[in-house]
């Protein structure tokens, strides 16, 4: 099945500040990528998701960019705020295979 | 947006029973459900695939005749923990597409349920 990595597993920042979390996958047939927030014990909260004909895409203070040839994503947070502290988690999904797999989680502090 | 309910949201067992936990989609037919579990601090491992109608489709590792899935309507999936042990004591989460996530369909998760075997 697929193999997602995500990096960093935690990473803190001062308040105003950008963060930016990795992740690469290892099937070329996947085509959907989207990245939750989640807090201890809830369901994960979609908050962005980008597909393979597009090669970024930008929702407010939150971007996604993809490189295809390189199988990697990333989440790029600009103006960061303490209520942006969650664990965060990206997803690659394929047309072929249909199973949805989730990366490591990155731990973001956002410090006031 | 779509709702998908899971229920028990907690559950105690005693060692050596068994548990069902129900995922049901509410306004949506489901021909896809997924299962995850998620020990503490850790990612959502993906447990098995399930279509309507169909056998699961489960990862490496995860024991079939233990984690016993059913998928029998479109509304509804179940995921039994057969012969619990303290080890299977985790967050089980579902989650459920109307179709193949990969062609553009959305995937809604449930609540999760907190499962403890004492």
């Amino acid at each position: 099945g697929e193999n997602v990595e995500q990096h960093p597993s935690t990473l803190s920042v001062q308040e105003g500040d950008s963060a930016v979390i990795k992740c690469t996958y290892s099937d070329s047939a996947s085509n959907y990528f989207p990245w939750y927030k989640q807090e201890l014990g809830k369901r994960p909260q979609l908050i962005i998701d980008i597909r393979s004909n597009v090669g970024e895409k930008k929702d407010q203070r939150i971007a996604v960019t993809l490189n295809k040839t390189a199988k990697h994503f990333s989440l790029h947070i600009t103006e960061t705020q303490p209520e942006d502290s969650a664990v965060y988690f990206c997803a690659a999904s394929s047309n072929t295979g249909n199973q949805f797999y989730f990366g490591t989680g990155t731990s973001l502090t956002v410090i006031p | 947006g779509a709702v998908v309910s899971q229920h028990p949201s907690r559950v105690i067992c005693k060692s050596g029973t068994s548990v069902k936990i129900e995922c049901r989609s509410l306004d949506f037919q489901a021909t896809t459900m997924f299962w995850y579990r998620q020990f503490p601090k850790q990612s959502l491992m993906l447990m098995a695939t399930s279509n309507e109608g169909s056998k699961a489709t489960y990862e490496q590792g995860v024991e079939k005749d233990k984690f016993l899935i059913n998928h029998a309507s479109l509304t509804l999936s179940t995921l039994t923990v057969t012969s619990a042990h303290p080890e299977d004591s985790s967050f089980y989460i579902c989650s459920a597409s109307q179709g193949s996530v990969g062609s553009g369909n959305t995937i809604y998760f449930g609540e999760g349920s907190w499962l403890t075997v004492v």
